[in-house]
């Protein structure tokens, strides 16, 4: 179990391009997450997944973004159109299913995805 | 509505100085989970404690030591003995049991120093 992967660490684009980010959570966690951190801030909730069903989304994410979880394992998020309000580091995470032990909500974070729009 | 609130921005300490990182939460529910994470400079966000609302006991765990205190919203996170280790952000989060809400609400995070 290496932990959880993202990939790229680091994503440098011009306004109005398209990015993809990955994540691959930990093997036997179902539940996976995506955060965005901004300077300064602490992380805000995107989205969130049980297995591949996309339960929750904030508001935060906007029609530019999309997140998937096609096989209920690894993860990619997608930002359309890209603005310079979109540059901040992009967190995954993942956990157990609820009542798992005592790892239960506990969040397991990979090192983020730091997206630049210039 | 849930809330998180961490009241320093930033501490600075001399080695070997104890620490205490506030934690003032706001929520209407009887059922809920609080978490301490630390993110150090490499920005990977690093679990450290979780404490569910019916145990109020304080917990000790090496130099680290957190207290609960559900009287006035409080969860409090001592570091005894500093180490320039420790330099990192610490965040306090919130998360409740309600219907399908799966999200944590977090503090702003407290930037330590630790300084040799």
């Amino acid at each position: 179990d290496t932990g959880v992967s993202q990939d790229p660490r680091h994503k440098i684009t011009k306004r109005g391009q398209n990015v993809t980010f990955r994540c691959d959570p930990i093997s036997e966690h179902n539940r996976l997450y995506w955060y965005r951190q901004t300077l300064g801030q602490g992380p805000e909730f995107l989205t969130y997944f049980q297995n591949e069903a996309q339960l929750e989304k904030s508001r935060l994410l906007s029609d530019r973004f999309s997140a998937e979880r096609p096989k209920g394992s690894f993860s990619t998020l997608e930002i359309q159109r890209t603005e310079q309000g979109d540059s901040a580091m992009y967190l995954c995470a993942s956990s157990e299913r609820r009542g798992a032990r005592s790892g239960a909500n506990v969040l397991t974070f990979g090192a983020g995805s730091r997206l630049t729009v210039l | 509505a849930q809330k998180v609130t961490q009241a320093q921005t930033e501490i600075s300490v001399v080695e070997k100085e104890d620490v205490t990182l506030d934690c003032v939460y706001e929520t209407r529910d009887t059922t809920y989970y609080l978490f301490w994470y630390k993110q150090p400079p490499s920005g990977e966000l690093v679990f450290l404690i979780r404490r569910n609302s019916f145990d109020e006991q304080n917990e000790i765990s090496g130099r680290y030591s957190w207290n609960f205190q559900k009287s006035t919203s409080s969860f409090n996170f001592t570091i005894t003995a500093s180490q320039v280790v420790d330099s990192a952000v610490y965040f306090c989060a919130l998360r409740d049991n309600a219907g399908n809400n799966r999200k944590l609400i977090w503090g702003l995070g407290t930037s330590l120093a630790v300084n040799p």
